[in-house]
């Protein structure tokens, strides 16, 4: 089975950091990759596909880059909105993994 | 716009059976694979289960495989889980989630998200 571990688990930031959240895959996995943000309470919402293309409506503040082990997840410019806990997800067409999630907390 | 709204959570006893519910509505539904994922309390996402478009393949996480089982009615926009033999490490907030493209059997990632329901399992 492919793992996915993303680090920081934690991470205390302040609004116009520029921030990068890593996730590492067990093997490579092409650009198979999506990023979620979820807020306490809620549903996930959906960011990032084929680990660099931008959904629809989501800010160009976030980007994704990467493929095969290693991928990151930057927010260019920190805002009071993006505080939340992000997740990588591999998929494929029989499994799909999530890593651990990242939290982004106030400094 | 897409919805998806899920139902069907409650507290039950280990070894108990439950059927969770995901109506969707927004979109035609018959062309979009549909995924169950949970989180248990202060944890992450888990991804549980998928039944493609078309309904002809279904896969499960190892944790539920031979208990859970997903299902689809096209005429009814809805997609199910039933959960037997349900344990403890169960208990969770249950998600069903849409992929991103119509038509296409996996390799997909999931555009819409319902807002949950959560299944305890205790006894």
């Amino acid at each position: 089975d492919i793992q996915m571990t993303q680090s920081p688990s934690t991470l205390s930031a302040s609004v116009g950091d520029r921030v990068t959240i890593t996730c590492r895959a067990s093997q490579s996995i092409g650009d198979w990759l999506a990023w979620y943000q979820q807020k306490p309470g809620t549903a996930p919402k959906f960011l990032i596909y084929k680990a660099s293309r931008l959904e629809y409506g989501v800010p160009s503040r976030f980007s994704g880059s990467g493929s095969g082990t290693e991928f990151t997840l930057t927010i260019s410019s920190l805002q009071p909105d993006d505080f939340a806990t992000y997740y990588c997800q591999h998929y494929n067409s029989f499994w799909w993994t999530f890593g651990q999630g990242t939290k982004v907390e106030i400094k | 716009q897409v919805q998806l709204v899920e139902s069907g959570g409650n507290v039950v006893q280990p070894g108990a059976s439950l059927r969770l519910s995901c109506a969707a509505s927004g979109y035609t539904f018959r062309r979009y694979g549909m995924h169950w994922v949970r989180q248990a309390p202060g944890k992450g996402l888990e991804w549980v289960a998928v039944v493609w478009y078309d309904g002809s393949q279904k896969f499960y996480s190892e944790s539920v495989k031979g208990r859970f089982t997903i299902s689809r009615d096209d005429s009814k926009n809805t997609v199910y889980l039933q959960m037997n033999s349900l344990r403890a490490d169960d208990t969770a907030v249950y998600y069903c989630a849409r992929e991103t493209e119509a038509l296409v059997m996996g390799t997909l990632a999931f555009r819409y998200w319902g807002q949950g329901t959560l299944v305890t399992v205790s006894s």
